[in-house]
């Protein structure tokens, strides 16, 4: 079974600081790893995703993520925040034995103060 | 590309009646999935559509189904309405060409409320 845990919540930051959204992961096969981002009465945004190869992915608006197999993380980051990140972080997972559907984490709030 | 759109965007009905929503997905695209969303429960799998055909199933009774168009538009139903119904209804389209890294993009949503 597919299974995603998002630790925190909320996460606070200040405005121009780092912020990292945890996230980790469990999946039968390999994981093929997600993160949205859910603005007030919308729908999902896609920011980026892992497949293979680099562990550093990039994304949309400045994101990165992080994979790390041993440690089964994905995490969301960037370097420097911004007021306009302030939103709900989704994780997903769906790996390769042919279930298609995504398994999404709680979602974490991240505000970011400015 | 213009994005998923769905509709209505906003719903209210009563207990035990029924509702449809709506779904168009990218174009190009053929795979369409929905999703539930919750305070509660969160994001939870409906069902996927692909070429007509209802692909996945997630864990909801039979009051919710679905259907898929020839030209991939989707549409869901739930029957006989209850209150733990009320929730946003998100609907995704991907490319639908059965890789598990497909990207999913979701459409704004329908908020259904059930009073």
């Amino acid at each position: 079974a597919q299974s995603v845990a998002q630790p925190e919540d909320q996460v606070n930051v200040a405005e121009g600081n780092p912020l990292t959204v945890k996230c980790t992961y469990s999946v039968s096969g390999n994981p093929y790893l997600f993160w949205y981002v859910q603005y007030p009465n919308r729908g999902l945004q896609f920011l980026l995703k892992y497949i293979t190869g680099d562990n550093l992915v990039k994304g949309s608006y400045g994101f990165e993520a992080e994979f790390n197999k041993s440690q089964t993380s994905f995490h969301l980051k960037k370097p420097s925040a911004l007021v306009s990140d302030s939103a709900l972080y989704f994780c997903a997972v769906r790996d390769d034995t042919g279930r298609r559907a995504l398994t999404f984490g709680s979602g974490t709030r991240l505000q970011v103060q400015p | 590309k213009a994005g998923v759109t769905q509709t209505p965007r906003y719903l209210i009905k009563t207990r035990g009646q029924q509702v449809t929503l709506s779904c168009s997905p990218i174009s190009g695209h053929r795979s369409v999935s929905w999703y539930q969303q919750t305070p509660g429960q969160g994001l939870q799998f409906l069902f996927e559509y692909f070429s007509e055909t209802q692909r996945n199933k997630g864990n909801f009774p039979g009051r919710f189904s679905g259907r898929q168009f020839s030209n991939s538009r989707s549409e869901m139903n739930v029957s006989t309405l209850e209150l733990g119904d009320s929730a946003l209804y998100l609907c995704a389209s991907s490319t639908g060409g059965g890789f598990e890294t497909d990207t999913q993009y979701f459409g704004p949503g329908t908020r259904l409320t059930v009073l």
